[in-house]
C-alpha cells in the first residue's frame, strides 16, 4: 500500500534553514508528483509546492525564494529546503503523492506530517 | 480574485443531508477540476472526491461532488457521527499557477 513518512521537522530560530524528507514506498515513485503542505496550528490547508515526475517544481507565493523541493528518484524520497525560516511558517508539513506524474490532478494520498516550530 | 470560500462551519442531526459550499472564480474552479479532502480530528486529509464527481475507492456513496461554473458543493447523505471533522476544497489556480485549498468547513453531528 502506498506510505508516506516524513522526517526532519523540529524547532529552530527564525532565519535558520531546515531540510524535510519524505520517504515513499508502496508503488512506482517515478510515476508521480509530489507536494507539500502545510497547516499551521488550528488553521486550514496551504499547498507549498509540487514538484513532478521529471523534477520541474511550483511553489506558492508565500514560500517562493526561500523553499526548494526536490527529488531522488534512486531512494524514493522527496525533499523540502527550506531557508530564511519565519515565524509564520510554523505549521504540520505534509508529504502527499498526487494522482498523475504531472501535479495538477490533486493529491490522493498524504502523510503523517512532521512539525515545524520557528520561533525565537 | 484566487481565494476559494468556504462556510466556516456547517451542522446536521446523524441521518440528515448535509452539504458544503465552495465559491471560486474563472482562474480557479471555473477552467479547472476540484477536489475535496475530508480531516477527521488528529488525522491528515483524505482524498474524498477528485475531478469534481468522483470518489476515490473505499469513499461511501454517501459521499457526493458537483461543480457549476465557478461554484462546487460537496453532499453528504445519510450523515453518521464519524462524519464529524473538517472539509477542504482544492483547485489549481491558473493565475496563481499554483493550488489553492478553500478555509475549510467543520462538520457537527448534533
Amino acid at each position: 500500500q502506498v506510505q508516506l513518512v516524513e522526517s526532519g521537522g523540529g524547532v529552530v530560530q527564525p532565519g535558520w534553514s531546515l531540510r524535510l524528507s519524505c520517504a515513499a514506498s508502496g508503488f512506482r515513485f517515478n510515476d508521480f508528483a509530489f507536494h507539500w503542505v502545510r497547516q499551521a496550528p488550528g488553521k486550514g490547508l496551504e499547498w507549498v509546492a509540487l514538484i513532478s515526475y521529471d523534477g520541474s517544481n511550483k511553489y506558492s507565493d508565500s514560500v517562493k525564494g526561500r523553499f526548494t523541493v526536490s527529488r531522488d528518484d534512486s531512494k524514493n524520497i522527496v525533499y523540502l529546503h527550506m531557508n530564511s525560516l519565519r515565524p509564520e511558517d510554523t505549521a504540520l508539513y505534509y508529504c502527499a503523492r498526487d494522482r498523475a506524474y504531472s501535479g495538477y490532478e490533486g493529491s490522493s494520498n498524504w502523510g503523517q506530517g512532521t512539525l515545524v516550530t520557528v520561533s525565537s | 480574485q484566487s481565494v476559494l470560500t468556504q462556510p466556516p462551519s456547517a451542522s446536521a442531526t446523524p441521518g440528515q443531508r448535509v452539504t458544503i459550499s465552495c465559491s471560486g472564480s474563472s482562474s480557479n474552479i471555473g477552467s479547472n477540476a476540484i477536489n475535496w479532502y475530508q480531516q477527521l480530528p488528529g488525522t491528515a486529509p483524505k482524498l474524498l472526491i477528485y475531478s469534481n464527481n468522483k470518489r476515490p475507492s473505499g469513499v461511501p456513496d454517501r459521499f457526493s461532488g458537483s461543480k457549476s461554473g465557478t461554484s462546487a458543493s460537496l453532499a453528504i447523505t445519510g450523515l453518521q457521527s464519524e462524519d464529524e471533522g473538517g472539509y477542504f476544497c482544492a483547485a489549481w489556480d491558473d493565475s496563481l499557477n499554483g493550488w489553492l485549498f478553500g478555509g475549510g468547513t467543520k462538520l457537527t453531528v448534533l
